[in-house]
């Protein structure tokens, strides 16, 4: 059950866009259709922004959109606001009928 | 409004014993699988334990398995996790969290759309 590997941090100006990535393997990421992302701010618990690789829960701003290529998974946030900057962790069910979480990646805006 | 409630967190000696509740309002929790979820301090989230809807299938993290256990109880609203044989790694926070639902569909997502406030577990001597 090892992390997912996401980058450390990533950067951006207002209004640019960004894409936030997650790779895992064929057991996890590669193998399902069930990749989510989540948002946390500081002393916030984690908030869902996309489920099952690309869908938005109601009330997202659809600024964030997810999608999949192989054993890696993508968030992407276009129109980036100062309100986006947070950490964000990408999430996988697994072959094991497990979960597994990314790392981590701490988002900039500028 | 649809809520969940985590109690029961502390400080507990290594090799001790500690039971986590999360109170469910505002959406029929017997309809819904429900995960515990773990961040110790300046680390990512860790998922823990799944339990299905009426708590006959459950699994594990190989990091916990064998020393906690997950149940349910639908009549009061409520999901637990037996922690026992504690240990310094198991510091942190622990969230229960909702499986994902889908109105437009009317399907059971993978992701975790409902989250609880969280409980802090310390473990050391």
């Amino acid at each position: 059950q090892s992390a997912l590997t996401q980058p450390a941090s990533v950067s951006g100006s207002p209004g640019q866009s960004i894409t936030i990535s997650c790779t895992g393997t064929s057991s996890d990421v590669g193998g399902y259709h069930y990749v989510s992302w989540y948002q946390q701010h500081p002393g916030k618990a984690p908030k869902l922004m996309i489920y099952d690789v690309s869908d938005r829960p109601s009330g997202v701003s659809n600024r964030f959109s997810g999608s999949k290529s192989g054993n890696t998974a993508s968030l992407t946030i276009s129109g980036l606001q100062a309100e986006d900057e947070a950490d964000y962790y990408c999430s996988s069910y697994t072959s094991s009928s497990t979960w597994v979480f990314g790392g981590g990646t701490k988002l900039t805006v500028l | 409004e649809v809520q969940l409630v985590e109690s029961g967190g502390g400080l507990v000696q290594p090799g001790g014993s500690l039971r986590l509740s999360c109170a469910a309002s505002g959406f029929t929790f017997s309809n819904y699988w429900m995960h515990w979820v773990r961040q110790a301090p300046g680390k990512g989230p860790v998922w823990v334990s799944r339990i299905n809807s009426d708590g006959s299938s459950t699994n594990y993290a190989d990091s916990v398995k064998g020393r906690f256990t997950i149940s349910r109880d639908n009549a009061k609203n409520t999901l637990y996790l037996q922690m026992n044989s504690l240990r310094a790694e198991d510091t942190a926070v622990y969230y229960c969290a909702r499986r994902g639902y889908n109105i437009l569909t009317g399907y059971y997502t993978f992701g975790m759309d409902v989250w609880g406030q969280g409980t802090t577990v310390s473990v050391s001597s």
